[in-house]
């Protein structure tokens, strides 16, 4: 079954340091997202794009974010100057198309353990 | 916005037993409601999709139902496992909108 993988599977970084997380969608898949969960709290939206363009983001989502996709196959999260706060789990995920009664919901990829120290 | 809960928190059973999470949801204007199973430190699985315009579906064990005009959805797992533990996600995506609002989940732990 096609999976999202995501690389590192898990990153430290320093504080004030950027990271780049990476994702690889599915292959026929338009929509991706990027959703962030806070140890012991909720999954939270973070950011969707389609058509090489960020199509919603949320409150979260400031300028120390950005999205990126360089080429066919990767999709790429990075955070400027990292915050403690930022430690968290990233989740990737794609989706074939937006909406419709052929719409078969999310696949997610396994996260990216972020830790800022 | 939507709220979406999930209640119990956690919930411990014996192996064997059929067992019910609920999810609310404030906002009834859905486009569909997912469920996931996340295992510790591990991503999202999607378990089942419902449709605004569906009342259930069913995978295997699994059989989630949707009353959208109450706000309500149910997973219901039969004959639980040890396999079964894991947390329990809710998450709906509201109409004109492509993004998933999570709640925070039921822990579930089976025991043999």
């Amino acid at each position: 079954e096609p999976e999202v993988t995501q690389t590192p599977s898990h990153q430290v970084t320093q504080m004030g340091q950027e990271v780049i997380l990476r994702c690889v969608p599915i292959s026929n898949h338009l929509y991706f997202y990027w959703y962030r969960q806070i140890l012991g709290q909720k999954v939270e939206f973070l950011v969707s794009f389609y058509n090489n363009e960020i199509s919603e983001k949320s409150e979260i989502f400031d300028d120390q974010f950005s999205v990126e996709r360089p080429d066919g196959s990767n999709f790429t999260l990075k955070i400027r100057s990292t915050k403690l706060e930022d430690s968290a789990m990233y989740f990737c995920a794609s989706s074939p198309r937006g909406h419709g009664l052929t719409f078969h919901g999310y696949t997610f990829g396994s996260g990216t353990r972020l830790t800022v120290v | 916005k939507q709220e979406v809960t999930q209640i119990p928190a956690a919930l411990s059973v014996p192996e064997g037993e059929n067992l019910v999470l609920n999810c609310s949801f404030t906002d009834s204007a859905i486009y569909n409601l997912q469920w996931f199973r996340q295992d510790p430190g591990k991503g999202l699985t999607s378990l089942l999709l419902i449709q605004s315009s569906q009342r259930e579906q069913t995978s295997g064990r699994l059989n989630a139902s949707l009353d959208k005009s109450s706000g309500r959805s149910t997973l219901y797992i039969a004959a639980s496992q040890p396999g079964d533990s894991a947390t329990y996600l809710c998450a709906v995506r509201d109409s004109g909108y492509s993004t998933l609002t999570f709640g925070k989940g039921t822990m579930l732990l089976v025991s043999p």
